[in-house]
């Protein structure tokens, strides 16, 4: 099926360990974004991508780690999980113009 | 610094009326704004958009208005359906070297009363 996806749609870790979402987008989109939605804060941008092996930090990256060996995959990985990274986290590509979302990620750190 | 800005966490309307979202920005540089509408958990889906050039798009109940020397952007929903309950989120982009990225407003929670 066409369309954007993300893996997994839940996951609890506890402080310290890493934990790795998962992206996948079947479109062939050049650009794919992650953000964070935060209760006040509405999506962040934590990190994006123009293109395999081209990436490049938004607005809260800190805590974070990307990387882009494929076009269609865009896995966002978290080295030490706090407590501040509980969040919902969304997967994105764009046509440049409109971007594309997937259903979200809701990690909790405990 | 927000340079978008929706004020308005939550909005409640009554079946039929009018509901109007609000959002502000402060880059004058953004050239395209966008709306999007999310349910629980669902990811964001895009509703309507308008370029810096116009003032207005409309797409059928949907009608979004762009008053760049205010750098206010609104959102008017006729009339307004109980499934349109959800949270609207205004975005921008553009800038030098558009990557497409978007930056998001708050979002603003509406809830259509039957």
């Amino acid at each position: 099926d066409a369309g954007i996806t993300q893996s997994p749609r839940y996951k609890i870790t506890e402080t310290g360990r890493q934990v790795t979402l998962m992206c996948h987008q079947t479109w062939s989109h050049s650009y794919m974004f992650w953000y964070r939605q935060d209760l006040g804060h509405g999506l962040r941008l934590i990190y994006y991508s123009a293109a395999a092996d081209i990436t490049d930090k938004g607005e809260v990256p800190d805590g974070y780690v990307v990387s882009r060996s494929k076009t269609e995959n865009f896995p966002l990985t978290l080295e030490s999980a706090t407590r501040s990274q509980t969040s919902v986290y969304f997967c994105a590509s764009s046509d440049r113009v409109l971007s594309f979302f997937g259903q979200g990620t809701r990690l909790t750190v405990v | 610094d927000q340079q978008v800005k929706q004020n308005s966490p939550s909005l409640s309307v009554q079946e039929g009326r009018i509901s109007i979202l609000n959002c502000d920005y402060t880059n004058s540089m953004f050239d395209y704004f966008l709306w999007y509408k999310k349910y629980p958990a669902e990811g964001p889906t895009f509703l309507i958009s308008i370029s810096s050039i116009k003032d207005k798009n409309e797409d059928g109940r949907f009608t979004v208005f762009l008053n760049k020397s205010a750098k206010h952007l609104s959102l008017h929903i006729v009339p307004s359906q109980p499934g349109d309950s959800a949270v609207y989120f205004c975005a921008a982009s553009g800038g030098s070297g558009n990557t497409g990225k978007l930056i998001f407003g708050q979002g603003t929670t509406l809830q259509v009363k039957p």
